[in-house]
C-alpha cells in the first residue's frame, strides 16, 4: 500500500523558514518523480515544485522560485521542501504526491497534507 | 486567475449525468494530456482520470474523461451523493521552463 506522510508544517513568521518532509513507502521510490502541491484557504490547488526520481532535475512555480528548494533522499525514501523567505500568501496545506516515471506524469497518490501558516 | 478555466460550480440530482469543462491553451491542453482529481473538503485529492481518459484501478466507470484540442471534460454518469466534492483538471504547460497548471476547481453539489 502506497503511503505518503508529510510533516514539518506549523506557524512561522513572515520572512521565516520551514522544512517540510514527506516519508514514502509502498512503492519503489527512485522510479517515481515527486511533487509538492498546495491548497490555500478558499483557493484551488496550486502546484509548487517537482523533482525527478534521481533528484537531479527540478522544477518550480514562479511564485516560489528562488525561495523554495525541493530535494529528496533516495536512501531514506524521503522528499523535502525547504521554504525560505515565507510570505503570508504561502499559507496553505502542502501535499506531496508521487508521479510514475517522470515529472510530466500524473499525480498518482497524495499524502494527507501538512498545514503551513505564515503570520505574525 | 487559473491557467486552466473551469466553471466554479455544478450540480445535479442523484442518477443524473453531469459534465465539467476545462479550457486551456496550446501550451497546455493543446500539447499535453489532461488529468482530473477529486477532492472531498478536508481530505487529500484523489486521481480520477489520467492521460485524458484513463481510469486508475478502483475508480468507478461512471467517471469518464475526454479531450479535444484545447478543451477537456469530465463526465459523471449516475450521480451519487458521495460524488459531492471539488474537481480539478491539470496539465503540464510547456511555456517558460515548464510547469504544472491546475484549473480553479469546480464544486459539485448533489441536490
Amino acid at each position: 500500500e502506497v503511503q505518503l506522510v508529510e510533516s514539518g508544517g506549523g506557524l512561522v513568521q513572515p520572512g521565516g523558514s520551514l522544512r517540510l518532509s514527506c516519508a514514502a513507502s509502498g512503492f519503489t521510490f527512485t522510479t517515481y518523480a515527486m511533487s509538492w502541491v498546495r491548497l490555500a484557504p478558499g483557493k484551488g490547488l496550486e502546484w509548487v515544485s517537482a523533482v525527478s526520481g534521481s533528484g537531479t532535475v527540478t522544477y518550480y512555480a514562479d511564485s516560489v522560485k528562488g525561495r523554495f528548494t525541493i530535494s529528496r533522499d533516495n536512501s531514506k525514501n524521503t522528499l523535502f521542501l525547504q521554504m525560505d523567505s515565507l510570505r503570508a500568501e504561502d499559507t496553505a496545506v502542502y501535499y506531496c504526491a508521487n508521479q510514475p516515471g517522470s515529472v510530466f506524469s500524473q499525480f498518482d497518490y497524495w499524502g494527507q497534507g501538512t498545514l503551513v501558516t505564515v503570520s505574525s | 486567475q487559473s491557467v486552466l478555466t473551469q466553471p466554479p460550480s455544478a450540480s445535479g440530482t442523484p442518477g443524473q449525468r453531469v459534465t465539467i469543462s476545462c479550457s486551456g491553451s496550446s501550451s497546455n491542453l493543446g500539447s499535453n494530456t489532461v488529468n482530473w482529481y477529486q477532492q472531498v473538503p478536508g481530505t487529500a485529492p484523489k486521481l480520477l482520470i489520467y492521460s485524458n481518459n484513463q481510469r486508475p484501478s478502483g475508480v468507478p466507470d461512471r467517471f469518464s474523461g475526454a479531450k479535444s484540442g484545447t478543451s477537456a471534460s469530465l463526465a459523471i454518469n449516475g450521480l451519487q451523493s458521495e460524488d459531492e466534492a471539488d474537481y480539478y483538471c491539470a496539465a503540464w504547460d510547456d511555456s517558460l521552463n515548464g510547469y504544472w497548471v491546475f484549473g480553479g476547481g469546480t464544486k459539485l453539489a448533489v441536490l
